[in-house]
């Protein structure tokens, strides 16, 4: 099975500095990779995805951006944050092709931002 | 465009009790449905999932779900609820595409009282 590791944790920010939270996935090769959001007492919603290295697509306009600089390796970045960017972002791996694969979830991370 | 409904946002049992969380999706096609359980503060954890044959489909933790094609419903079910399943529950239809993604509801808050 695949492990998704995260990090931080934990991140409290101010309004309009950047962020940089990393996903890194051990187990296989060539993920699709997902980055949700869950807003709290609201479900996930799939702010990007990527079925390779430099391949990002995002599902909803914001602020934030993704990037996947390694095959097992992804990224989400913001220039400047918001209050509404606050949330639980979870990474999340599937392997290549595999259309009733399970998602596998990282342990996610907690951004405050004030 | 697909879609899950949970339309149950909290639900209280005693323990003991048996249980049964609804899900209801809208997909045009043969769906591939998930459930899966969030822990506060975690990841997501895979419970079961559903892509064909046998309609009633056996999880971990004792958890079963039964699809039904008729009523475009997917409801989660457990004999005997323990304290330690009060997590928040989510359905999820995976999407056949590009990104093969998965769509979510918006969770079901399960509360065991002792």
């Amino acid at each position: 099975s695949q492990t998704i590791h995260q990090w931080p944790a934990t991140l409290v920010q101010p309004v309009g500095s950047p962020l940089s939270l990393e996903c890194t996935v051990e187990g296989t090769s060539n993920p699709n990779l997902y980055w949700y959001r869950q807003a709290a007492g609201r479900g996930l919603q799939l702010l990007f995805y990527s079925v390779g290295i430099g391949q990002i697509s995002s599902e909803v306009p914001q602020n934030l951006s993704a990037s996947r600089p390694q095959d097992r390796q992804f990224i989400l970045s913001s220039k400047k944050l918001l209050l509404s960017d606050s949330g639980f972002y979870l990474c999340a791996s599937r392997r290549q092709g595999a259309i009733s694969g399970e998602l596998f979830f990282g342990e996610g991370s907690r951004l405050t931002v004030l | 465009a697909q879609s899950v409904t949970q339309p149950d946002i909290h639900i209280t049992v005693s323990e003991g009790a048996s249980l049964e969380l609804r899900c209801n999706y809208s997909y045009g096609a043969t769906p591939y449905l998930f459930w899966y359980v969030q822990s506060p503060g975690q990841g997501l954890q895979l419970l079961l999932k559903y892509f064909s044959g046998d309609t009633l489909v056996q999880g971990i933790k004792g958890f079963e779900a039964e699809f039904k094609r008729s009523q475009s419903s997917f409801n989660l079910r457990k004999p005997s609820v323990h304290w330690s399943d009060a997590a928040e529950y989510f359905c999820a239809v995976g999407q056949i595409n590009a990104g093969n993604m998965l769509t979510f509801g918006g969770g079901t808050r399960l509360m065991v009282k002792p």
